[in-house]
């Protein structure tokens, strides 16, 4: 099993361009969530899904946007990006929720300049 | 709104050193407790899990303690080693069907040779 992978790993955009962050699993989860990390701070929960086709926010939603069409891939799409998106972004994923631990993956270390 | 706080957030010991890191939450009312590891430039990995009706977990040399009425976990690591070298974090779900996990900022353990 691969795990949790996300793609790119690093990536440097300029203001108002857009992108999207990719995130799989092959773990046959139900549940994927989507974190960010800023220097020094806690993880913070952008958006979370609980099986294919269902997605809730987080605490930190705006300016970010996501889908989940399929159990294995959930990606995260940044519409006109602004420098305070600069950050470390994690995927996640676990089988029964709350229940569970969660699985992260490596990271995308994004820049907005 | 549940706050996790970590103290401190930087610890440097010897090696063979037996040692304890804290983690406080303002709210009791929580569905279970988490300790994640994260090493420099990678993803966070789970270390143990507890739900809130358990009072601790072990996995190896660590030992995870739980006092909902105080809002307070202890990680414990014993006989510590270099390779134990890391950031580890504390996080809470909170109750009420929640699916968010709040983090706390971190203690930053380096274990000398």
């Amino acid at each position: 099993n691969a795990g949790v992978t996300q793609t790119p790993k690093f990536r440097i955009l300029k203001i108002g361009q857009s992108m999207t962050l990719q995130c799989a699993q092959d773990m046959n989860h139900n549940y994927m969530y989507w974190y960010r990390q800023d220097p020094g701070m806690g993880l913070k929960l952008i958006y979370y899904s609980v099986g294919a086709g269902i997605t809730d926010k987080g605490e930190v939603p705006n300016g970010y946007n996501v889908s989940r069409s399929t159990t294995e891939d959930f990606p995260l799409r940044l519409e006109l990006a602004a420098p305070s998106q600069t950050s470390v972004y994690f995927c996640a994923s676990s089988y029964r929720g709350r229940e569970d631990t969660q699985y992260f993956g490596p990271g995308t270390r994004l820049t907005v300049l | 709104k549940q706050e996790v706080t970590q103290i401190p957030a930087a610890l440097s010991v010897p090696e063979g050193e037996n040692l304890v890191l804290n983690c406080s939450f303002t709210d009791s009312a929580i569905y279970n407790l988490q300790w994640f590891r994260q090493d420099p430039g990678k993803g966070l990995t789970s270390l143990l899990l507890i739900q809130s009706s358990q009072r601790e977990q072990t996995s190896g040399r660590l030992n995870a303690s739980l006092d909902k009425s105080s809002g307070r976990s202890t990680l414990y690591i014993a006989a510590s080693q270099p390779g134990d070298s890391a950031t580890y974090l504390c996080a809470v779900i909170p109750q009420g069907g929640s699916e968010k996990l709040v983090f706390g900022k971190g203690t930053k353990l380096t274990v000398n040779p």
